[in-house]
C-alpha cells in the first residue's frame, strides 16, 4: 500500500511569490490534515481537510489556505511569501481524520526555503 | 488550553540499553489520546505508539511501551535494547479538542552510540 505522498521534495521562492504543495492520502483515508514544522515554532497544525471540506484550522493568517479534491488529494497554498515561511511542510491522512481511532500516517514533507 | 511539554531537548545512549523519553501534559478533556512519533533526519513523521485516556494498559509496541500515569499527566515512552536506527527525535503528541488535530511537543532528540 503507498504511503502519502508530497510533492515537491524541495522548494525555493523569494518572498512576496506564492507557492502550492500537494498531498496525495494514503489509498482510502479520506481525511488530510498540514502541519508546518519549524525550528522557532516546532510543529504546527494548519488544517484538516474531509470530503472536500476544511473541518478544523489552527492560527496561521489568512495567506495559508488549502483545499481536497474529491479523491481526497490535498493542496495548500501560500500567497505573498515571507522569510518566516520557510519550513518542513508535513502532510497526513487517516481514515475519517480522529487521530484517536486510527493513527495519522505522515509523508515525507516538503522542504520550502524562502530568500 | 491544551499543551504538551518534553523537557529533555537530548538524550544519549549507548546500544542495547533502555531509555525513558518524558511527556507530560495539559488537558481539560476527560477523553483524550496521546501519540509518539519518530522523526529521522530525512523528515519523515513515524507513528510509534497510542495511549487513550481510558485504556486499562500501558500501551506497548514491540520495544517500544508507554508509562502512563494519568494523576500525574505524563506518558513516557520507554525504548528497550535501543538500536543505532533509533537515532532520531522524538515528539510525544495530543489529539486537539476538536478531535482531528495533533498538538505537538518541542520534541526530544535522541542519540544512540555503539
Amino acid at each position: 500500500k503507498a504511503g502519502v505522498t508530497q510533492t515537491p521534495r524541495y522548494l525555493i521562492k523569494t518572498r512576496g511569490q506564492q507557492v502550492t504543495l500537494s498531498c496525495s492520502p494514503i489509498s482510502g483515508h479520506r481525511s488530510v490534515s498540514w502541519y508546518q514544522q519549524t525550528p522557532g515554532q516546532g510543529l504546527q497544525f494548519l488544517f484538516e481537510y474531509f470530503s472536500e471540506t476544511q473541518r478544523n484550522k489552527g492560527n496561521f493568517p489568512g495567506r495559508f489556505s488549502g483545499r481536497q479534491f474529491s479523491n481526497s488529494r490535498s493542496e495548500m497554498n501560500v500567497s505573498t511569501l515571507e522569510l518566516g515561511d520557510s519550513a518542513l511542510y508535513l502532510c497526513a491522512s487517516s481514515p475519517d481524520g480522529s487521530p484517536s481511532n486510527q493513527p495519522q500516517h505522515f509523508g515525507d514533507g516538503t522542504r520550502l526555503s524562502i530568500l | 488550553a491544551q499543551k504538551i511539554t518534553q523537557t529533555q531537548p537530548g538524550m544519549f545512549v549507548q546500544e542495547k540499553e533502555a531509555v525513558t523519553l518524558d511527556c507530560t501534559y495539559d488537558t481539560s478533556d476527560p477523553s483524550y489520546g496521546l501519540f509518539w512519533y519518530k522523526q529521522p533526519s530525512s523528515g519523515e513523521m513515524i507513528f510509534l505508539i497510542y495511549q487513550g485516556s481510558y485504556d486499562q494498559q500501558n500501551a506497548t509496541e514491540g520495544r517500544y511501551s508507554l508509562n502512563f500515569q494519568k494523576a500525574r499527566k505524563s506518558a513516557n515512552l520507554v525504548i528497550s535494547a535501543s538500536q543505532l536506527g533509533d537515532s532520531a527525535m522524538y515528539f510525544c503528541a495530543l489529539v486537539d479538542q476538536a478531535g482531528t488535530a495533533l498538538i505537538f511537543g518541542k520534541g526530544t532528540t535522541l542519540s544512540v552510540s555503539s
